[in-house]
């Protein structure tokens, strides 16, 4: 079973703090990606990356930057948090030409005080 | 053209009744619609998928019907069980595409009374 790991489920932190959210997938997938959910609208993309060092920007990704060192490792920055940036992060993978099948982790829920 | 729009928001239905759920698209790229299931607490997961080459996919109560000319598809669940409460999203792709992207849905809030 593919299995996509998040480093926390909760997090607290404070305006203008800096926030690493990590992700990491176990079957050598190629593709990442980092969105976030908000109630109404829906998963929006934030960033996605196709290989080790490579990223994309995707539909929402102000304030946010993105690392990718190792292939199975995919983190979010956000580098001053801001209290619109409270949400539900979820971070997924995939296999290049399977793209409709994404495999997501089970989310980390962010507030910003 | 990239959007994917998904009604209803929320539904709520008794139990052993049918859910559906209606997705619409615009761009004629898209060759691969998904749907993915999300129960609170967790991620989504690949629920169903269909291609533009057939009508109808079933499995088990679960049901996708596709309408290529109208450019419009939808989640079907027969025999709705309050298990099923979870949150739907539609989704579309395009294998041709390199983004290797999935456009998703809204969402729509299930709820099955028991």
């Amino acid at each position: 079973d593919v299995k996509v790991t998040q480093s926390s489920r909760y997090l607290v932190k404070r305006t203008g703090e800096k926030v690493f959210l990590e992700c990491v997938q176990d079957m050598d997938h190629e593709n990442m990606f980092w969105y976030r959910q908000d109630p109404g609208l829906g998963l929006r993309l934030i960033y996605f990356s196709y290989d080790v060092k490579m990223k994309e920007k995707g539909d929402i990704p102000e304030g946010y930057s993105v690392s990718r060192e190792k292939k199975e490792r995919f983190s979010l920055i956000l580098e001053s948090a801001s209290t619109n940036q409270t949400s539900m992060y979820l971070c997924a993978s995939s296999i290049p030409g399977q793209q409709e099948t994404q495999y997501f982790g089970p989310g980390t829920r962010l507030l910003v005080l | 053209q990239q959007q994917v729009k998904q009604s209803p928001q929320s539904l709520i239905v008794q139990k052993g009744g049918i859910s559906i759920i209606n997705c619409a698209y615009e761009n004629t790229a898209f060759d691969y619609f998904p749907w993915y299931q999300q129960f609170p607490g967790k991620g989504p997961a690949l629920l169903i998928a269909i291609r533009p080459d057939v009508s109808e996919k079933k499995e088990g109560r679960f049901t996708i019907s596709f309408n290529k000319s109208a450019k419009q598809f939808s989640l079907h669940i027969m025999d709705s069980q309050p298990g099923d409460s979870a949150t739907y999203f539609c989704a579309a792709s395009s294998r041709g595409n390199r983004d290797d992207k999935i456009i998703f849905g809204k969402g729509t809030r299930l709820h099955i009374l028991p």
